[in-house]
């Protein structure tokens, strides 16, 4: 299994809260994603590193922001959390796509987020 | 812009039967196309992927899937099911190059494999 470990696993928080997640890999691949999970949509890209400190957004950023200030850790935060951000959020990793065999997305187990 | 279409929600069928899950995808540019599997309580795995060539692509734990370019179709099938293939399945798209893993996935279907 890659070495992806996401905390936390499990959160409860209340509308209107900062809340962050952490993806932690060990696997020193330069790109990183967060994935939102929800039934009848699949999975969305929130944001996403191509190394670090270069972050850009994916297609539900809204209420979202990233950091990335090293090469293992990619952290999303929430600065005001609503209820329409209840979801399961996926970290993904993987280094660049050059040729076939490369490029694969290792996504880690998750976080599933209440917001009250 | 990409979209992906996962045309069954939910299919049910027995052990040792053949399953076909079906995915239409639309990209105004060529894609590179995946499907993953999700097991409950889990992240995402990949069971195979197209990016050129040989139209039928053969994945992991005997799944296979063809590309269809004229009917923008990636269907997922397996001859024969086992149980422990009960599990959430995942069509994706993604546009290739530095875009490669930013995917674009359809809905989900879950494969439900009854004894």
């Amino acid at each position: 299994d890659a070495g992806i470990t996401q905390s936390p696993r499990h959160k409860v928080t209340e509308t209107g809260t900062p809340v962050t997640l952490r993806c932690h890999q060990t696997e020193n691949h330069r790109y990183m994603y967060w994935y939102r999970q929800d039934p009848g949509h699949g999975l969305r890209l929130i944001h996403y590193s191509y190394g670090v400190k270069d972050t850009d957004k994916g297609e539900v950023s809204d209420g979202y922001s990233v950091s990335r200030s090293k090469t293992e850790d990619f952290l999303l935060t929430l600065e005001s959390a609503t209820s329409s951000q209840t979801s399961v959020y996926f970290c993904a990793i993987s280094e660049p796509f050059r040729r076939e065999g490369t490029g694969e997305l290792f996504f880690g187990e998750g976080s599933r987020l209440t917001v009250l | 812009a990409q979209s992906v279409t996962q045309l069954d929600s939910q299919v049910p069928v027995f052990e040792e039967a053949p399953v076909e899950l079906r995915c239409n995808y639309s990209s105004s540019v060529s894609v590179y196309l995946f499907w993953y599997v999700q097991y409950p309580n889990q992240g995402l795995q990949l069971l195979l992927k197209y990016l050129s060539g040989s139209t039928l692509v053969k994945g992991i734990n005997g799944f296979e899937a063809e590309f269809n370019k004229s009917q923008t179709s990636f269907h997922l099938r397996k001859p024969s099911v086992h149980i422990s293939d009960t599990a959430e399945y995942f069509c994706a798209v993604s546009a290739g190059g530095t875009s490669y893993g930013k995917l674009t996935f359809g809905q989900g279907t879950i494969l439900t494999v009854h004894p």
